[in-house]
Parts: structure tokens; sequence; C-alpha cells
């Protein structure tokens, strides 16, 4: 069964140092692997997502994230973080050729960036 | 830009009520989704629908049907709400455009059953 784990409920940064929330993932197969950020009171954007190629993805606002298949991770990263960053972060994952188009999220981190 | 609307951002219901929830998106997308969201529990699938009339359960479809009779509108129905359905309830669409075509979502709505 597909599932997704994010060990910390939440995250502690202060301004302009680099933050890092973690994902890892267990699929059947090569995974689609998604980041979002919900805001207080929003729906979920999204952030980037990894279908193949290059490891490091680099998607929204300054957000990366890697991709390590041999870990089966895909932690989310900015170098420098703003206050501004406080949200919501869920990571999600599809299996490849999964039909359904169902994607499987995290519990979810909240990340709080403090000035 | 994609957009996903709902029909109401905050909803209070009655025990025993039936409530529908409506969720319109413009980008002429296949697939639509129902999740509710809960602290700790990340979001869970309700149901999703990949074309007009066709409709699957997801991992939680337990008191809730849908309907989808045009391919812009999907529906959430509570038959008979009750206080466990209280929620945050989000809806999202997705293309068929590649396997990798990420989720847009709306706004989302907060129900509270009383």
């Amino acid at each position: 069964a597909q599932s997704v784990a994010q060990p910390e409920d939440q995250v502690n940064v202060a301004e302009g140092n680099p933050l890092t929330v973690k994902c890892t993932y267990s699929v059947s197969g090569n995974p689609y692997l998604f980041w979002y950020v919900q805001y207080p009171n929003r729906g979920l954007q999204f952030l980037l997502k990894y279908i193949t190629g290059d490891n490091l993805v680099k998607g929204s606002y300054g957000f990366e994230a890697e991709f390590n298949k041999s870990q089966t991770s895909f932690h989310l990263k900015k170098p420098s973080a703003l206050v501004s960053d406080s949200a919501l972060y869920f990571c999600a994952v599809r299996a490849f050729g999964d039909s359904s188009y169902k994607l499987i999220f995290g519990s979810g981190t909240r990340l709080l960036v403090r000035p | 830009d994609v957009k996903v609307t709902q029909s109401s951002r905050y909803l209070v219901k009655r025990t025993g009520e039936k409530v529908f929830l409506e969720c319109v998106q413009d980008m002429d997308h296949e697939n639509m989704f129902w999740y509710r969201q809960d602290p700790g529990l990340g979001l869970r699938l309700i149901y999703f629908s990949y074309d007009v009339k066709m409709k699957e359960k997801g991992d939680i479809p337990e008191g809730y049907s849908v309907s989808r009779e045009k391919k812009e509108r999907f529906s959430l129905i509570l038959e008979s709400a009750s206080t466990n359905q209280t929620s945050m309830y989000l809806c999202a669409s997705s293309s068929l455009a590649g396997g990798g075509s990420e989720q847009y979502f709306g706004p989302g709505t907060r129900l509270t059953v009383t």
C-alpha cells in the first residue's frame, strides 16, 4: 500500500536560516511526489513536484526538494526562511501507472519561522 | 490560472440535516476529488470522479455520496449529517494530461455539525 510519512508535526526555524521539512514515502514502483502549502483558512497550493529526471526540483517561493530513491525521501528545503513561510506543509505521492490519479497525503508539518 | 471554487467557506448544520457541498472548476479537468482535512490526519480522500456521472470511493466514503452531472461540477452530499462529520472539506481537480499532473484545490468549506 502507498503511504507518506512526515515525521515532524512542527518545525521551528529562525528567519534567515535554512529550513528542511522531511518526507518519506512507500510506493510500488516509481513515484510521483508533490509538495503543497496551506496558509491559514485557505486551500492547498501546489509548490513543486518530482516526476522524473533531475533529483533536485525547484518550485515556487524559493523552495526546492531533493528526491532520494535509495532513502525513499523527498525533503523540502529552502536556503533562507522567511516569516511569511510559516504555514502547514503537505507531502503527497502517487505511484507511476496508477490510473486512479489519487494522491496519498502525509499528515502535514507546521512550519514556524520566528523573526 | 486554474480556479476551483466551493459554494461556502463556513457552514453550520444540525445533526440529521442533509448537506450539499458544491465544487466548480473552470479548467475542463477530467478528475475531481473530495477530501476531508482533520488535524493530525492530513487529507483523506472521500470520493473522486474521473468523468461525468462516474464516481469512485476513496478511503472514507461512509456517510457521504457524490454527484457529477456536469464536467465542471462535483457535489458532496451528507445524507444525514452527524457531529463526527465536522471537518474542513476540500475539493480538488486535475487533468489527465500526463500522470504527474498536480491537483488544484479550492479554498475549503469548514463544516460544523451541532
